[in-house]
């Protein structure tokens, strides 16, 4: 079993749908949750940072994190055809250890 | 402020030739990172510096690859030689202190 499981997809949505994303983890040690988006060919761009449990809020994101579940959540709300990207999930144990990724799920959304 | 600068963005080699990257991390971030990412893959680590020095560098292949960092900076990731298996996007990231990574754009490699 991996440390980090990620539905790859493809997921497509029709654009001003809710999106879901999530990711499951093994290791209880993971402290810092982030997701990152991904476009074709570019670098992973920091979407979203949260440390331990709860939910946070930036503009169209909300992510969330459940430590009991080893459970965290990217939601995105009125979605746009420029959300189409892979979203990675990643954690890490706390300070500057090394991320662990998910595998990513790739995003349409159509207009 | 500028990003983690990364060069050369794509390069096409044929095995068992050297290739090396190059890597700016964003200015003032003590800890920088390179990242493997395979087709379909998330990254995964290679190596990590503390400044100058190499503090997890457990899955960095020895036999082949080698890095450095100089005066705590920028660093370089060399292959060589390198094999059709190497062919993924190199990625280098740097952090402060809370752990947030911002990641380069990559390099690509191919591998013929």
């Amino acid at each position: 079993q991996k440390e980090v499981e990620q539905d790859p997809g493809p997921l497509s949505v029709p654009e001003g749908a809710i999106v879901s994303l999530n990711c499951t983890y093994s290791n209880s040690a993971f402290q810092y949750f982030m997701w990152y988006r991904q476009y074709s060919r570019k670098g992973p761009e920091l979407l979203m940072y949260t440390y331990s449990s709860g939910n946070k809020e930036d503009g169209r994101f909300t992510a969330q994190v459940d430590k009991s579940s080893k459970y965290i959540s990217l939601f995105i709300r009125d979605s746009q055809p420029s959300d189409s990207a892979t979203y990675l999930c990643a954690m890490g144990r706390g300070g500057n250890t090394p991320l662990v990724f998910g595998k990513g799920t790739r995003l349409s959304v159509i207009a | 402020e500028a990003g983690v600068v990364q060069s050369p963005r794509y390069k096409i080699i044929e095995k068992k030739q050297p290739v090396a990257f190059w890597c700016n991390p964003i200015s003032g971030h003590n800890t920088l990172y390179w990242y493997l990412q395979n087709l379909g893959q998330g990254p995964e680590l290679l190596i990590r510096y503390e400044n100058e020095e190499a503090v997890d560098d457990s899955q960095l292949p020895k036999d082949r690859f080698s890095a450095e960092r100089l005066k705590g900076v920028d660093s370089t990731l060399k292959i060589q030689p390198a094999e059709l298996g190497d062919s993924a996007v190199y990625l280098c990231a740097s952090s402060l202190d809370k752990g947030e990574q911002f990641f380069g754009p990559g390099t690509r490699l191919t591998v013929l």
